[in-house]
């Protein structure tokens, strides 16, 4: 398997523009994780799907940020309005029941 | 609050040293933790997961302790090496298919 797949690895945008970013979990894992990392912050979850049902959002900063799992192969977090404070690394990840955390590359996004 | 700490400085030891790396948490009764390394640019990648009902736990030359009266978990990488140079984070699930928190990291560095 080709693990854990994110895009764009990178984004710069302006203030105000719409951000749509992707990932493609490890087929067979039923758990799917959006990770947004910052030197301030560190690692914060922003919301988990369990058979790409939403189970926890109260990560998610506020209504501007929503994610979809449309089906077990594909999910995205999407930012609209962005502003310059979503700047950040923007990680998915994926597992089974528990064990360990399988993580993409992130996608490195620079809101203008 | 839920509270998971590790020592935001960074650690820097001579190569064959062991290196001692600390995790704390408060109001949490975590029924496994888990430890990662990151690498620059990287996402976080699995190393050692612990229950709650295990002691001590070791991979090659790391090795994980996890005391719950304490509320600490010790990482202990023996012989270090320069390409141990890292970033360590630890993180912990408080049920099994729950999410996984994860601590600030520690910046691991081994001087040849």
């Amino acid at each position: 398997d080709a693990g854990v797949i994110q895009s764009p690895r990178h984004e710069v945008t302006e203030m105000g523009q719409e951000v749509t970013l992707r990932c493609k979990p490890i087929s067979g894992h039923d758990y799917l994780f959006w990770y947004r990392q910052t030197m301030m912050r560190g690692l914060e979850l922003l919301i988990y799907f369990n058979n790409n049902v939403p189970i926890d959002d109260s990560g998610m900063p506020e209504d501007r940020f929503s994610a979809k799992m449309p089906n077990a192969s594909f999910s995205t977090l999407k930012i609209q309005p962005s502003e310059p404070r979503d700047s950040a690394v923007y990680f998915c990840a994926s597992r089974v029941y528990t064990g360990e955390l399988f993580f993409g590359e992130g996608s490195r996004l620079t809101v203008l | 609050s839920q509270k998971i700490e590790q020592n935001s400085e960074a650690l820097n030891i001579q190569e064959g040293k062991t290196a001692t790396l600390t995790c704390n948490y408060t109001n949490y009764s975590p029924a496994y933790l888990q430890w990662y390394r990151q690498d620059p640019g990287r996402g976080p990648v699995f190393l050692l997961l612990i229950r709650e009902n295990e002691k001590e736990k070791r991979k090659e030359r790391l090795k994980v302790t996890f005391d719950t009266t304490l509320k600490q978990s010790l990482f202990h990488i023996t012989a270090s090496q320069p390409a141990d140079s890292a970033t360590y984070l630890c993180a912990l699930e408080k049920d099994a298919g729950n999410m996984l928190t994860f601590g600030g990291g520690t910046r691991l560095m081994v001087k040849p």
